[in-house]
């Protein structure tokens, strides 16, 4: 069975420093990775995602990914957070081909220090 | 052109009552999914329609059901409430043969 790991639950950073979250997923094969955003009160919104090719995925909001498949990870990053960065996000891994039903990670809550 | 859209938005509800939450998908979008976010369990799935079929579900009892109509509008029950279905029920849609789910902004279930 697929799983997703978020080992950090909060991450707190200054604006203007930069960002890394992390993401561990168990699959057998290669699979589809994404990292979505949650704003308080609203729904989630795909920041990115990889299903094949080009290992560093360019997202939304200045955001990339890179997915290491020797570690099992897909890491976001951002060079310089804005106030407005601070959310929950959340990995998720889905099985290529089929019916797409993603598996989400716990989340990791982003705090932005001015 | 209009994203996944879910009414009501709040709802507060008592033990033992049953709730109905409606999602309308995007246009062309056949395949909605539903979720379950609480602060301890994560995001959890639910179940997902495809052309008025069930064609997945998740791990929750028979109390949640739901179905999806010809327009691909979906409707999630949950009868016989319980105090820990408080959450935030959030649907999802994709199209057809897409690995990609455009998220509402969720319905927040209160059960009192």
């Amino acid at each position: 069975a697929q799983s997703v790991t978020q080992p950090d639950i909060h991450i707190t950073v200054s604006e203007g420093a930069s960002l890394e979250l992390r993401c561990n997923y168990s699959y057998g094969a290669t699979p589809y990775l994404f990292w979505y955003v949650q704003s308080p009160g609203q729904g989630l919104q795909l920041l990115l995602k990889y299903f094949s090719g080009d290992t560093l995925v360019q997202g939304i909001k200045g955001f990339e990914a890179e997915f290491k498949r020797s570690q099992s990870s897909f890491n976001l990053r951002k060079p310089s957070v804005h106030w407005s960065d601070a959310a929950e996000y959340f990995c998720a891994v889905g099985s290529p081909g089929g019916s797409y039903i993603p598996t989400f990670g716990r989340g990791t809550s982003l705090i932005v220090h001015p | 052109k209009a994203g996944v859209t879910q009414t009501p938005r709040y709802l507060i509800k008592t033990r033992g009552q049953q709730v109905t939450l409606s999602c309308s998908p995007i246009s062309g979008h056949r395949s909605v999914s539903w979720y379950q976010q609480t602060p301890g369990q994560g995001l959890q799935f639910l179940f997902e329609y495809f052309s008025e079929t069930q064609r997945n579900k998740g791990n929750f009892p028979g109390r949640f059901s739901g179905r999806q109509f010809s327009n691909s509008r979906s409707e999630m029950n949950v009868s016989t409430l319980e105090l820990g279905d408080s959450a935030l029920y959030l649907c999802a849609s994709s199209r057809p043969g897409a690995d990609e789910q455009f998220f509402g902004p969720g319905t927040r279930l209160t059960v009192l």
